[in-house]
């Protein structure tokens, strides 16, 4: 069964829209780690967050921010005022049972974001 | 992402030959973890190391796929007999030992496999 979901596979959107990427997950854990990738067309990954499930804030990076519900098991992305540059395809990953096994990732199949000047 | 050094970058392989891929970790990490990309998917797990030990080896396929991390040296994902199917972009990954509450795993650029 697939634990992360990203529903969108593609979204394009003109220089300062903004874009929110959805990610659902799924586990039976109650310690569990969420993060985002993103993967420019060079093709290297480079992490955005980490997210661990007792902290429900909600985060704000310069242009992006994330919104973590645990009720909608929902941990999405959003891309405020896009530009050129951040035409990229994005993960949204999984890591469950604690910190000792955070690196074992469970990732979304990835939404590949376009944005047109 | 910086400093997981991985190469090549780009492999071509023909059927029936071997792919090795290397993978130096950030300065200060000592463990290493290796992930598959197949065309259009997320990245899969496929297997954690520790200096001359491998800790999780679950996510690698049963047969002609490898791993080490020796004392010395890179970390090296060895597939024998490469079929088209592994054609993928293989990622390397390293951290810290555990615990460290809050780190995270940093990846490497990714080497991609070609089998022609």
């Amino acid at each position: 069964a697939q634990k992360v979901t990203q529903a969108q596979t593609e979204i394009s959107v003109v220089e300062k829209e903004d874009v929110t990427l959805d990610c659902v997950y799924e586990t039976r854990d109650t310690t569990y780690y969420l993060f985002w990738y993103k993967q420019p067309p060079s093709g290297e990954l480079v992490f955005l967050i980490r997210r661990n499930s007792f902290d429900e804030q909600n985060e704000i990076s310069g242009r992006y921010s994330w919104n973590f519900q645990k009720s909608t098991s929902s941990f999405n992305f959003t891309i405020t005022a896009s530009q050129v540059v951040d035409s990229a395809v994005y993960f949204c990953a999984l890591s469950e049972g604690g910190w000792s096994n955070d690196y074992k990732l469970s990732f979304g199949a990835g939404t590949t974001v376009t944005v047109r000047a | 992402n910086a400093g997981v050094m991985q190469n090549p970058r780009h492999l071509v392989r023909r059927r029936g030959q071997e792919a090795r891929l290397r993978c130096s970790p950030m300065k200060g990490h000592s463990h290493v973890y290796w992930y598959r990309q197949l065309p259009e998917e997320g990245l899969k797990f496929m297997v954690y190391l520790q200096k001359e030990n491998i800790i999780d080896e679950s996510g690698m396929p049963k047969e002609r796929f490898s791993a080490e991390f020796p004392k010395e040296g890179p970390s090296i994902l060895r597939i024998q007999q490469v079929v088209r199917g592994d054609s993928a972009a293989y990622f390397c990954a390293s951290s810290p030992p555990f615990p460290n509450i809050g780190n995270t795993i940093y990846f490497g650029e990714g080497s991609w496999l070609t089998v022609v």
